[in-house]
């Protein structure tokens, strides 16, 4: 079993939908999460942490639930722009971050 | 500007020709980071710095070499590279250790032939 994993997608939605994903997690003593965007051949990019009472940021949403060991993006009012791949990462439980392998979404007009 | 910068961006070589990627940054953040990323096998990573002179083998270390003299610079070297290290590179950097957020540079598409 991977230690972190990520539907791979690709997830195909009309603008203006709301989307979510999931990223599960093997290890429960792990204790950073984490939301990437990565843009085709482009870095990484940090979106957005994942706090143990979930946070917010404009449209997207980020929440954790450790019982069932795994993390959610929900993206609402989804724009063009937010064609990506979206990768989560693990971290804290060892001195490294564990990143899924990316789930791709594309915004369709 | 606050940034990881990587060099070169693109690079094509042959077999067994040695080269170095470079890597820099300008947070002073003292953790620095190698991944690579293939297709359906997502970040590897390949060595990490917890600070200067301290370097250790991540996941996939066979056939890359590091060093970290300076704090801001962590290159990559490929002794003898092959075409399985044919490959898009990052460079990361956090500020509080490799447990925690990284930032990435461009990245460095290296095709070996």
């Amino acid at each position: 079993r991977k230690e972190v994993e990520q539907d791979p997608g690709p997830f195909n939605v009309p603008e203006g939908a709301t989307v979510a994903f999931n990223c599960t997690y093997s290890n429960s003593a792990s204790q950073s999460f984490f939301w990437y965007r990565q843009d085709c051949r482009k870095e990484p990019k940090l979106l957005m942490s994942v706090y143990s009472s979930g946070n917010e940021d404009g449209r997207f949403t980020a929440q954790l639930n450790r019982a069932s060991q795994y993390i959610s993006l929900l993206i609402r009012d989804s724009k063009l722009s937010d064609s990506a791949t979206y990768l989560c990462a693990v971290g804290g439980a060892t001195n490294k971050l564990i990143f899924g392998t990316g789930t791709l979404l594309a915004v369709q007009p | 500007e606050a940034q990881v910068t990587q060099n070169p961006r693109y690079l094509i070589t042959v077999t067994g020709k040695k080269l170095t990627v470079t890597c820099s940054q300008n947070m002073n953040h003292e953790y620095m980071s190698w991944y690579r990323q293939d297709p359906g096998l997502g970040l590897r990573q390949i060595y990490y710095s917890m600070n200067v002179e301290v370097t250790d083998k991540g996941d996939v270390p066979e056939g890359y070499k590091v060093s970290r003299k300076e704090k801001r610079n962590f290159p990559l070297i490929l002794e003898s590279p092959s075409p399985n290290q044919t490959s898009l590179y990052f460079c990361a950097s956090s500020p509080f250790g490799g447990g925690y957020e990284q930032y990435f540079g461009p990245g460095t598409r290296l095709t070996v032939t």
